[in-house]
């Protein structure tokens, strides 16, 4: 069964600070891995897409990296700010027909 | 262009009526995607559209689930007999041609089922 946990279930930080996020997937192959953010009541909003080839992706403060033989991957978020605080969701996508795999995500919080 | 829409933002309705939702992807986008997520978890595949065509449906999909796209355009899922279990938000998203475009979501429908 493909699956994707995603650690830790909640965080808290300062804001400033930097923090990073991990997905451990067992889907395989695969084609894209996303990162999203999504903020409470609202539909997530795209991050980063890596395809399985690529290792890492950023975009302004968020870097995702990608590991596949450890079958992991990473959001590092940089210079937090309180806008931040949100849920982050890891997606894998299986590399025939489109059916993604969505991680329960990882709550952050950042405080002032 | 003012990204995806979706109506209702807000649904109750008693066990076993059935419910229409609308989803009006950002236009041009071929690719429209139906996914529910419930309190506390990701998002869950259901369904998605190149254009007209239905290409994927997810196994978690029972009968009670229809979707639509007739035009290529908005989009619309029924949801037959409802159970309570059905209570989530039902998001909608919208891509260009290619798996590895952007996905924009819509601000999602709540359905309570009492």
């Amino acid at each position: 069964k493909n699956q994707v946990e995603q650690s830790p279930q909640s965080l808290i930080i300062l804001e400033g600070k930097n923090c990073t996020l991990q997905c451990n997937y067992t889907v395989s192959p695969f084609s894209n891995l996303r990162w999203y953010k999504q903020d409470t009541g609202r539909g997530p909003v795209s991050l980063t897409i890596m395809t399985f080839s690529e290792n890492t992706k950023s975009n302004g403060r968020y870097t995702a990296t990608l590991d596949a033989d450890t079958k992991q991957s990473s959001l590092h978020i940089t210079a937090s700010q309180l806008s931040d605080s949100a849920s982050y969701i890891c997606v894998l996508e299986s590399g025939g027909s489109y059916i993604p795999t969505f991680g329960r995500g990882t709550s952050l919080i950042v405080h002032p | 262009d003012t990204g995806v829409s979706q109506n209702p933002r807000h649904k109750i309705t008693k066990r076993g009526q059935n419910v229409t939702f609308r989803c009006d992807p950002i236009s041009e986008h071929n690719r429209l995607y139906w996914y529910r997520q419930t309190l506390g978890q990701g998002p869950e595949f259901l369904t998605y559209f190149q254009n007209e065509a239905q290409l994927e449906k997810s196994r978690l999909l029972s009968d009670r689930f229809s979707a639509e796209r007739p035009k290529g355009s908005f989009s619309t899922l029924e949801i037959q007999r409802t159970e309570q279990g059905d209570s989530a938000m039902y998001l909608c998203a919208s891509s260009q041609s290619s798996r590895t475009d952007t996905q924009y979501f819509g601000p999602g429908t709540r359905l309570t089922v009492l």
